[in-house]
């Protein structure tokens, strides 16, 4: 299926660990996002890459490292996890056209103890 | 989002009409949209209008943008029980690189 793929689903932790997000994408497109959803639905965008190239970086804190490998991934890596990053990230990719139509992926459930 | 701004709530009747309205800040954002999340899902792309248009019609949904009062709004014809959603509308900040800020999104329940 062409598809913007999340792993894992659902991350249940303890406060002050360290874990990974990862997004793949195999639509061929050059621009991945991070964004976040919090539980009022607020969705807020954190990072973006062209082209394995970070080309937005939100006022977010540095804990929050997100990775390119190839265009086709983008992971975010959250150290020392804390109490209010609970909340859905949503990864999604881009075509280069005009309209820029982003394909969102089915996100990762973070719940942190 | 505190820049794009949204009701929160609609409830409508199966059948009916529904209008999601939103009101957006940037007069330069080149492109407008609306997204749809269902429930558990990432969010999807229900249409989108460029901003030196005044409406755009798709099938059952038409979206109306006023640029002078910066106000977007959706309409759903015949609205079905699989309409309910969250709507969210979108606009692209100036700037480049794409960058959509969202609204709050909009909790559509139909009803029989």
């Amino acid at each position: 299926d062409t598809a913007v793929s999340q792993t894992p689903k659902y991350l249940v932790t303890q406060m002050g660990n360290d874990k990974s997000i990862k997004c793949e994408q195999n639509l061929g497109h050059d621009t991945m996002y991070w964004y976040k959803q919090d539980s009022k639905k607020f969705l807020k965008i954190m990072f973006s890459y062209n082209n394995k190239e970070l080309i937005i970086n939100e006022t977010v804190p540095n804990r929050f490292s997100p990775k390119s490998p190839d265009k086709a991934h983008l992971n975010l890596h959250i150290n020392s996890l804390e109490l209010g990053d609970s909340a859905v990230y949503f990864c999604a990719s881009s075509p280069p056209t005009a309209y820029n139509e982003q394909f969102f992926g089915p996100g990762t459930r973070l719940t942190v103890l | 989002g505190e820049d794009v701004e949204q009701s929160l709530f609609l409830s409508v009747r199966e059948g009916d009409s529904s209008v999601i309205n939103c009101t957006y800040t940037d007069s330069s954002s080149t492109y407008l949209y609306w997204y749809k999340q269902e429930p558990g899902a990432g969010l999807q792309l229900l249409t989108y209008i460029f901003s030196n248009m005044d409406m755009k019609q798709d099938q059952r949904l038409t979206v109306l943008l006023n640029k002078k009062d910066k106000h977007l709004s959706l309409r759903i014809a015949d609205t079905q029980t699989g309409d309910s959603a969250i709507y969210f509308c979108a606009e692209s900040r100036s700037g480049g690189y794409n960058k959509l800020i969202f609204g709050a999104g909009t909790r559509l329940a139909v009803h029989p």
